[in-house]
């Protein structure tokens, strides 16, 4: 079962902030997020392991919240690099399956 | 510099076709994937192989099936393709242990007329 993501669809101008959530209805015990530009394979960008974890990569950080079964991505003083579509991803049902959300859509505009 | 190579960036094929889709990887990764994706749908698991000849379904897996022989190749196989198999195919793996990053090939757009 896929994990749900949330906005389908952002439009920031650069330098606007961001935050894009991702929840599960079963229990989490890591969210994986990815970025993928267009035409191009998806990215890795950090793995949170435990719950109420923060993680960071450039101005993009992330929290896990273990209880909520959700996870959040921030992205800060956007730039014109970040547009792409955003996934999160999780592990299914006590195996290493990786399964992903529908993506959020990320557009900077100038 | 780590790699997932897959066979084809673009593949056109006649409804019917049996059609096999392959994955390669050369960083002696355990666990290799297969995704479909679609417009709106985001990645979708086919399927998981976490070991050679071992496979598990994903969420969508009516249709395919899988072959992997050798720990580096996982292969998809299209028994019959159709119409609505017309997707971007990802393949990916990852070190086994399950929250290691995953490294994505370049993917192949597979197009069923």
């Amino acid at each position: 079962q896929q994990p749900v993501q949330s906005p389908q669809a952002v439009i920031l101008r650069e330098g606007e902030d961001a935050v894009i959530n991702c929840s599960s209805s079963k229990a989490l015990y890591s969210v994986h997020w990815y970025r993928q530009k267009h035409g191009e394979a998806p990215v890795f960008l950090m793995i949170l392991l435990k719950g109420g974890e923060q993680k960071g990569h450039e101005k993009i950080s992330a929290s896990f919240n273990e209880k909520k079964q959700q996870s959040s991505l921030y992205l800060t003083a956007s730039q014109l690099s970040y547009s792409g579509t955003y996934f999160c991803g999780t592990l299914q049902g006590g195996s290493e399956k990786l399964v992903f959300g529908k993506g959020t859509k990320l557009t900077v505009n100038p | 510099d780590v790699k997932v190579t897959q066979s084809s960036r673009y593949l056109v094929k006649r409804t019917g076709e049996k059609v096999f889709l392959e994955c390669v990887q050369d960083m002696d990764h355990e666990n290799m994937f297969w995704y479909r994706q679609d417009p709106g749908l985001g990645l979708r698991l086919i399927y998981f192989s976490y070991d050679v000849k071992m496979k598990e379904k994903g969420d969508i897996p009516e249709g395919y099936s899988v072959s992997r022989e050798k720990k580096e190749r996982f292969s998809l196989i299209l028994e019959s393709a159709s119409t609505n198999q017309t997707s971007m195919y990802l393949c990916a793996s990852s070190l086994h242990g399950g929250n290691t990053e995953a490294f994505f090939g370049q993917g192949t757009r597979l197009t069923v007329v």
